[in-house]
Protein backbone atom coordinates (compact mmCIF):
# COMPACT_ATOMS: atom_id res chain seq x y z
CA UNK A 1 0.00 0.00 0.00
CA UNK A 2 1.35 3.57 -0.26
CA UNK A 3 2.89 5.08 2.51
CA UNK A 4 4.81 8.30 3.41
CA UNK A 5 8.49 8.32 5.09
CA UNK A 6 9.37 11.44 7.47
CA UNK A 7 12.93 12.35 8.76
CA UNK A 8 12.71 11.72 12.51
CA UNK A 9 12.67 14.15 15.09
CA UNK A 10 12.62 16.30 16.83
CA UNK A 11 14.71 18.96 15.36
CA UNK A 12 16.17 21.85 16.82
CA UNK A 13 17.64 25.19 15.04
CA UNK A 14 18.56 28.18 16.22
CA UNK A 15 16.73 31.23 14.24
CA UNK A 16 17.67 31.86 10.75
CA UNK A 17 18.89 28.59 9.99
CA UNK A 18 18.18 27.03 6.81
CA UNK A 19 15.90 24.21 7.28
CA UNK A 20 15.19 20.37 5.24
CA UNK A 21 12.63 18.34 6.56
CA UNK A 22 12.68 14.88 4.30
CA UNK A 23 10.02 13.38 2.93
CA UNK A 24 9.84 9.91 1.22
CA UNK A 25 6.64 8.58 -0.42
CA UNK A 26 5.86 4.78 -2.20
CA UNK A 27 2.64 4.87 -4.09
CA UNK A 28 1.28 3.45 -7.04
CA UNK A 29 -0.17 5.81 -9.60
CA UNK A 30 0.50 9.36 -9.56
CA UNK A 31 -0.93 11.21 -6.03
CA UNK A 32 -0.77 14.33 -5.18
CA UNK A 33 2.16 15.63 -1.99
CA UNK A 34 1.39 17.96 0.79
CA UNK A 35 3.14 19.75 3.59
CA UNK A 36 0.69 20.47 6.80
CA UNK A 37 1.72 21.77 9.84
CA UNK A 38 0.14 21.52 13.43
CA UNK A 39 0.85 24.66 15.93
CA UNK A 40 0.14 23.48 19.65
CA UNK A 41 -3.08 22.57 20.99
CA UNK A 42 -4.63 22.66 17.43
CA UNK A 43 -5.16 20.42 14.25
CA UNK A 44 -4.02 20.64 10.88
CA UNK A 45 -3.45 23.39 8.25
CA UNK A 46 -2.27 22.79 4.77
CA UNK A 47 1.00 24.49 4.40
CA UNK A 48 1.80 23.81 0.31
CA UNK A 49 0.96 20.95 -1.87
CA UNK A 50 2.13 19.77 -5.47
CA UNK A 51 0.18 17.30 -7.73
CA UNK A 52 2.72 16.54 -10.56
CA UNK A 53 6.03 15.53 -11.07
CA UNK A 54 8.25 18.65 -11.01
CA UNK A 55 5.90 20.74 -9.45
CA UNK A 56 6.96 23.17 -6.98
CA UNK A 57 4.84 23.93 -3.39
CA UNK A 58 5.28 27.42 -1.96
CA UNK A 59 3.90 29.16 1.05
CA UNK A 60 5.09 31.36 3.66
CA UNK A 61 8.86 31.09 2.83
CA UNK A 62 8.78 27.00 2.40
CA UNK A 63 9.35 25.12 -0.34
CA UNK A 64 8.84 21.61 -1.73
CA UNK A 65 9.57 20.12 -5.14
CA UNK A 66 7.82 16.73 -6.32
CA UNK A 67 10.59 14.69 -7.44
CA UNK A 68 9.53 11.28 -9.21
CA UNK A 69 12.23 10.04 -9.63
CA UNK A 70 13.75 10.14 -6.17
CA UNK A 71 9.72 9.64 -4.61
CA UNK A 72 10.95 12.47 -2.52
CA UNK A 73 9.30 15.77 -1.38
CA UNK A 74 11.41 17.47 0.79
CA UNK A 75 10.64 20.38 2.97
CA UNK A 76 13.09 23.43 2.94
CA UNK A 77 12.96 27.03 4.06
CA UNK A 78 15.93 29.49 3.90
CA UNK A 79 15.55 31.22 7.29
CA UNK A 80 13.34 29.94 9.98
CA UNK A 81 11.58 32.01 12.50
CA UNK A 82 10.70 31.31 16.23
CA UNK A 83 7.03 31.11 14.74
CA UNK A 84 7.88 28.59 12.65
CA UNK A 85 8.02 25.78 15.79
CA UNK A 86 5.30 23.27 14.87
CA UNK A 87 4.77 19.56 13.95
CA UNK A 88 5.09 19.14 10.45
CA UNK A 89 3.44 16.45 8.57
CA UNK A 90 4.00 14.85 4.94
CA UNK A 91 1.47 13.37 3.46
CA UNK A 92 0.43 11.85 -0.35
CA UNK A 93 -3.34 11.28 -1.33
CA UNK A 94 -5.05 8.21 -1.98
CA UNK A 95 -8.20 8.98 -3.51
CA UNK A 96 -10.80 6.08 -2.99
CA UNK A 97 -14.73 5.92 -4.26
CA UNK A 98 -14.23 9.90 -4.22
CA UNK A 99 -13.13 10.44 -1.23
CA UNK A 100 -9.51 12.17 -0.76
CA UNK A 101 -7.79 9.95 1.69
CA UNK A 102 -4.35 10.90 2.92
CA UNK A 103 -1.26 8.85 4.07
CA UNK A 104 0.48 10.82 7.04
CA UNK A 105 4.07 10.43 7.54
CA UNK A 106 4.81 10.36 11.47
CA UNK A 107 5.53 13.45 11.99
CA UNK A 108 8.79 16.11 12.61
CA UNK A 109 8.39 18.20 15.44
CA UNK A 110 10.62 21.45 14.78
CA UNK A 111 11.43 23.90 17.62
CA UNK A 112 13.29 27.20 16.24
CA UNK A 113 15.12 28.71 19.45
CA UNK A 114 15.88 32.91 19.66
CA UNK B 1 -16.41 30.72 4.47
CA UNK B 2 -16.13 27.23 5.39
CA UNK B 3 -15.21 26.54 9.20
CA UNK B 4 -15.09 22.76 10.80
CA UNK B 5 -16.57 22.82 14.42
CA UNK B 6 -15.07 20.07 16.50
CA UNK B 7 -16.54 19.57 20.54
CA UNK B 8 -15.36 19.12 22.76
CA UNK B 9 -11.94 20.16 22.71
CA UNK B 10 -10.40 18.11 25.77
CA UNK B 11 -11.95 15.25 27.46
CA UNK B 12 -11.34 12.68 30.29
CA UNK B 13 -13.42 9.65 30.34
CA UNK B 14 -13.12 6.13 32.72
CA UNK B 15 -12.40 2.98 30.68
CA UNK B 16 -15.76 0.93 29.98
CA UNK B 17 -17.74 4.77 29.46
CA UNK B 18 -19.54 5.67 26.45
CA UNK B 19 -17.95 8.19 24.00
CA UNK B 20 -19.90 10.59 21.45
CA UNK B 21 -17.56 13.55 19.76
CA UNK B 22 -19.10 15.71 17.34
CA UNK B 23 -18.61 17.59 13.96
CA UNK B 24 -20.29 20.12 11.95
CA UNK B 25 -19.37 21.74 8.42
CA UNK B 26 -20.65 24.92 8.07
CA UNK B 27 -20.33 27.03 4.48
CA UNK B 28 -20.42 24.05 1.85
CA UNK B 29 -22.49 21.17 0.80
CA UNK B 30 -22.01 17.86 0.29
CA UNK B 31 -18.82 17.75 1.91
CA UNK B 32 -16.42 14.17 2.55
CA UNK B 33 -16.05 14.04 6.37
CA UNK B 34 -13.20 12.37 7.65
CA UNK B 35 -12.19 10.96 11.55
CA UNK B 36 -8.24 10.67 11.99
CA UNK B 37 -6.76 9.96 15.04
CA UNK B 38 -2.98 10.85 16.44
CA UNK B 39 -2.01 8.64 18.83
CA UNK B 40 0.89 10.24 21.09
CA UNK B 41 4.36 9.86 19.75
CA UNK B 42 2.77 9.05 16.58
CA UNK B 43 1.74 10.24 13.07
CA UNK B 44 -2.10 10.28 11.93
CA UNK B 45 -4.48 7.51 11.40
CA UNK B 46 -7.76 7.39 9.29
CA UNK B 47 -10.42 6.15 11.00
CA UNK B 48 -13.22 6.64 9.26
CA UNK B 49 -14.56 8.74 5.90
CA UNK B 50 -18.13 9.21 4.41
CA UNK B 51 -18.78 10.51 0.96
CA UNK B 52 -22.56 11.00 1.88
CA UNK B 53 -25.09 10.77 4.26
CA UNK B 54 -25.45 7.18 6.18
CA UNK B 55 -22.29 6.32 4.21
CA UNK B 56 -19.73 5.49 6.31
CA UNK B 57 -15.97 3.74 5.34
CA UNK B 58 -14.06 2.18 7.80
CA UNK B 59 -10.72 2.09 7.84
CA UNK B 60 -9.22 -0.26 10.30
CA UNK B 61 -11.11 -2.87 13.02
CA UNK B 62 -11.26 -0.94 16.09
CA UNK B 63 -13.57 -0.48 19.26
CA UNK B 64 -15.08 2.97 17.00
CA UNK B 65 -18.23 3.54 15.05
CA UNK B 66 -18.85 7.08 13.26
CA UNK B 67 -22.44 8.40 11.73
CA UNK B 68 -23.52 10.73 9.25
CA UNK B 69 -26.81 11.69 10.63
CA UNK B 70 -27.14 14.86 8.00
CA UNK B 71 -25.17 16.24 5.32
CA UNK B 72 -22.63 18.39 7.25
CA UNK B 73 -22.71 16.46 10.59
CA UNK B 74 -20.02 13.86 11.44
CA UNK B 75 -20.49 12.01 14.89
CA UNK B 76 -17.54 9.41 16.62
CA UNK B 77 -18.94 6.98 19.34
CA UNK B 78 -18.04 4.08 21.08
CA UNK B 79 -20.08 1.87 23.54
CA UNK B 80 -17.41 1.16 26.29
CA UNK B 81 -13.87 3.22 26.32
CA UNK B 82 -10.60 1.38 26.61
CA UNK B 83 -7.37 2.85 27.38
CA UNK B 84 -5.76 2.17 24.42
CA UNK B 85 -8.81 4.89 22.84
CA UNK B 86 -6.62 7.47 24.17
CA UNK B 87 -5.46 10.09 21.72
CA UNK B 88 -6.05 13.28 19.71
CA UNK B 89 -9.17 13.00 17.27
CA UNK B 90 -9.30 14.98 14.52
CA UNK B 91 -12.36 15.51 12.22
CA UNK B 92 -12.14 16.86 8.71
CA UNK B 93 -13.59 18.06 5.40
CA UNK B 94 -12.98 18.17 1.57
CA UNK B 95 -14.94 18.84 -1.18
CA UNK B 96 -16.71 16.35 -3.68
CA UNK B 97 -14.73 17.32 -7.02
CA UNK B 98 -10.76 17.42 -6.97
CA UNK B 99 -9.08 14.63 -6.94
CA UNK B 100 -6.22 17.22 -5.14
CA UNK B 101 -8.39 19.30 -2.87
CA UNK B 102 -6.93 19.57 0.83
CA UNK B 103 -8.44 18.06 3.84
CA UNK B 104 -9.69 21.24 6.42
CA UNK B 105 -8.93 19.74 9.64
CA UNK B 106 -10.82 20.95 12.88
CA UNK B 107 -8.76 21.73 16.44
CA UNK B 108 -9.10 18.21 17.47
CA UNK B 109 -10.54 16.63 20.73
CA UNK B 110 -7.68 15.50 22.89
CA UNK B 111 -9.13 12.27 24.91
CA UNK B 112 -8.12 10.70 27.72
CA UNK B 113 -9.39 6.96 28.87
CA UNK B 114 -8.84 6.63 33.21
Amino acid sequence: GNSVTQMEGPVTLSEEAFLTINCTYTATGYPSLFWYVQYPGEGLQLLLKATKADDKGSNKGFEATYRKETTSFHLEKGSVQVSDSAVYFCALSDRDQGAQKLVFGQGTRLTINP
Amino acid sequence: SQTIHQWPATLVQPVGSPLSLECTVEGTSNPNLYWYRQAAGRGLQLLFYSVGIGQISSEVPQNLSASRPQDRQFILSSKKLLLSDSGFYLCAWSTRTGYNSPLHFGNGTRLTVT
